[in-house]
């Protein structure tokens, strides 16, 4: 089992719906949880960081944390074209808290 | 831009060629990351400095590859005699303390 594991997709949504990409861990005291967005070429971005239970908002976007059941997603609302791209998840575990482990990413396409 | 610089943005080589790379992280940031990453993975780890100590090291670095963070600020990875199989994007990304990592631009590197 891999510790961080993402569906690779292609996920594709139609533009306006809401995009639900879904990340595990195998790590059960792992403390902080990212995701970022990367474009085709071009380096990943931070989109949003989440380090308790429940929901964090922000714009358009939502991270859910359920430690208890090691996922962590993120909530695309009102998807637009421009949201296509593969989203990176990353968590940091206790004890090693010095690097991230990185999952290998979903696809997203998101159609006008 | 997040803060962080890489030079040059693109390298195409000759195998058995060498090649160096340098990294400027975000100026108060004490920890700094080398990443390798080809079309459709994710991020893997290749090395970590904390100031200018390197801390860590990936069993996937061949004793071709070495990175220095002379002073804490910059660094450089160098890739002795490159090979085809090296010819990937290399990330560096910085953070301070726990917070979060951002990357730079990534250096894309091509051996021929």
């Amino acid at each position: 089992q891999k510790e961080v594991e993402q569906n690779s997709g292609p996920l594709s949504v139609p533009e306006g719906a809401i995009a639900s990409l879904n990340c595990t861990y195998s790590d059960r005291v792992s403390q902080s949880f990212f995701w970022y967005r990367q474009y085709s070429g071009k380096s990943p971005e931070l989109i949003m960081s989440i380090y308790s239970n429940g929901d964090k908002e922000d714009g358009r976007f939502t991270a859910q944390l359920n430690k208890a059941s090691q996922y962590v997603s993120l909530l695309i609302r009102d998807s637009q074209p421009s949201d296509s791209a593969t989203y990176l998840c990353a968590v940091n575990r206790a004890g090693n808290n010095r690097k991230l482990i990185w999952g290998l990413g979903t696809s997203l396409a998101v159609n006008p | 831009d997040t803060g962080v610089s890489q030079d040059p943005r693109h390298k195409i080589t000759k195998r058995g060629q060498n090649v160096t790379f340098r990294c400027d992280p975000i100026s108060e940031h004490n920890r700094l990351y080398w990443y390798r990453q080809t079309l459709g993975q994710g991020p893997e780890f290749l090395t970590y400095f904390q100031n200018e100590a390197q801390l860590e090291k990936s069993r996937l670095l061949s004793d071709r590859f070495s990175a220095e963070r002379p002073k804490g600020s910059f660094s450089t990875l160098e890739i002795q005699r490159t090979e085809q199989g090296d010819s990937a994007m290399y990330l560096c990304a910085s953070r301070r303390g726990e917070e979060t990592q951002y990357f730079g631009p990534g250096t894309r590197l091509l051996v021929l």
